[in-house]
């Protein structure tokens, strides 16, 4: 299974100040069809998770422009431009191109300070 | 707008059957361009896929859970369901249904105890 490993667990962040989170994988996500299936999720407190970011830096209908994704191969990057209350939760990167399973990083849980 | 629902038993006793219903309003499961899966959060908040089946009844599954696991289609009922057999403690978590990854259920929280 690919292994995805994201970096920090925990991000303190002022409001209005910039957060960035990691998502390393085991192995380059780049498909066979040139693609590279990373998305992002945030699950806010007693919600499902939503998708925020598809094939590394394609955002979802209605995703605020203040996210952002890049990155390639194994490294790729969440980042908010400018923290809002809206965005405390858990931020998940998961990875579709290698599967059965898909599988998701552990998780990073945005607080504000 | 699609919306999905999860039901079923939420407590369910060890070695025995979990079983969940997705109901799908908004959308048909039959529609081509979709699957439609399973995702569970452990106590810790790990996601875990489960698997998916398509429109057209073909399925995938999670290889550590394949051997239990029987995700299907029910096009006159417009829903999808979840089988694991043989459950145990580890099995206790949140159920999502979601479509493609971007519509989800609200999750039903199940656990399996004595």
């Amino acid at each position: 299974d690919v292994v995805l490993t994201q970096s920090p667990l925990s991000l303190p962040v002022t409001l209005g100040q910039p957060a960035s989170i990691s998502c390393r994988s085991s192995q380059s996500l780049v498909h066979s069809d040139g693609k590279t299936y990373l998305n992002w999720f945030h699950q806010r407190p007693g919600q499902p998770p939503r998708r925020l970011i598809y094939r590394v830096s394609k955002r979802d209908s209605g995703v605020p422009d203040r996210f952002s994704g890049s990155g390639s191969g194994t490294d790729f990057t969440l980042k908010i431009s400018r923290v809002e209350a809206e965005d405390v939760g858990i931020y998940y990167c998961m990875q579709g191109t290698y599967w059965p399973p898909m599988t998701f990083g552990q998780g990073t849980r945005l607080e504000i300070k | 707008q699609v919306q999905l629902r999860e039901s079923g038993p939420g407590l369910v006793k060890p070695s025995e059957t979990l079983s969940l219903i997705c109901t799908v309003s908004g959308g048909s499961v039959t529609n081509a361009s979709y699957y439609w899966s399973w995702v569970r959060q452990t106590p810790n908040k790990r996601l875990e896929w489960i698997g998916f089946v398509y429109y057209n009844r073909s399925t995938k599954y999670n290889p550590s859970l394949k051997s239990r696991v029987t995700i299907s289609v029910d096009t006159s009922k417009n829903h999808f369901s979840l089988k694991v057999i043989s459950v145990t403690a580890a099995d206790t978590a949140m159920y999502y249904c979601t479509r493609n990854d971007v519509s989800w259920g609200q999750g039903t929280l199940v656990t399996v105890s004595s």
